[in-house]
């Protein structure tokens, strides 16, 4: 069965700190999206890859960076964490065959002091 | 650009109740076109998709038909659960852009007994 797993359920970091959050998935698919969840405003996108080494910004981009040195992984980063950033993060795989649907991990919940 | 709506609610119904939760959309072309399902503390699974106008998708119940003439996929079920308590996600990927996923705010659900 298809599965993307997510490092971390629940997090608590302090402002300023580095933040990692990693997800894997076995389903050899080329594409991997990381969104962020807040009420109200829905699933919204930070970046996704389409290969090892790529990446594309998405629409809120600012204050994070990604990384996707092998295939199965990608993990986003928190430069410098900010209480604005507490959130739901979602990670997301995809093939690259047409009319597939993303499958998702559980969710990291994090929260910055 | 392209864009999903549906209602944010919360929608009450009480069990045996028939669901409605409309979606409308806009998008170039032939988008495909899913409803996801988030549980409690879960990320997002798909529940059904439709790649083409007319096409009905259906799973545990719930159906959606695809309409080309009102741009819409409307979510329905004939008698919910306390089990589909749950956010609903109308969302969609344009004809051969599987990588830029569009969702809707989300709908929540609460049946209660």
């Amino acid at each position: 069965d298809v599965k993307v797993t997510q490092s971390s359920r629940y997090l608590v970091k302090r402002t300023g700190e580095k933040v990692f959050l990693e997800c894997v998935q076995d389903m050899d698919h080329e594409n991997m999206f990381w969104y962020r969840q807040d009420p109200g405003l829905g699933l919204r996108l930070i970046y996704f890859s389409y290969d090892v080494k790529m990446k594309e910004k998405g629409d809120i981009p600012e204050g994070y960076s990604v990384s996707r040195e092998k295939k199965e992984r990608f993990s986003l980063i928190l430069e410098s964490a900010s209480t604005n950033q507490t959130s739901m993060y979602l990670c997301a795989s995809i093939s690259g065959l047409q009319n597939q649907p993303q499958h998702f991990g559980d969710g990291t919940r994090l929260s910055i002091l | 650009g392209d864009s999903v709506t549906q209602m944010e609610g919360p929608v009450t119904l009480s069990e045996e109740a028939f669901l409605t939760i409309n979606c409308t959309y806009t998008a170039t072309g032939y988008p495909s076109l899913f409803w996801y399902v988030q549980y409690p503390g879960e990320g997002l699974q798909l529940l059904l998709k439709a790649t083409k106008a007319d096409d009905k998708g259906s799973n545990k119940g719930f159906e959606a038909t695809y309409r080309k003439e009102t741009t819409s996929f409307h979510l329905e079920k004939g008698s919910v659960q306390v089990s589909d308590s749950a956010v609903y996600f109308c969302a969609l990927t344009p004809y051969g852009g599987y990588q830029k996923v569009t969702f809707g705010i989300g709908t929540k659900l609460q049946v209660i007994p």
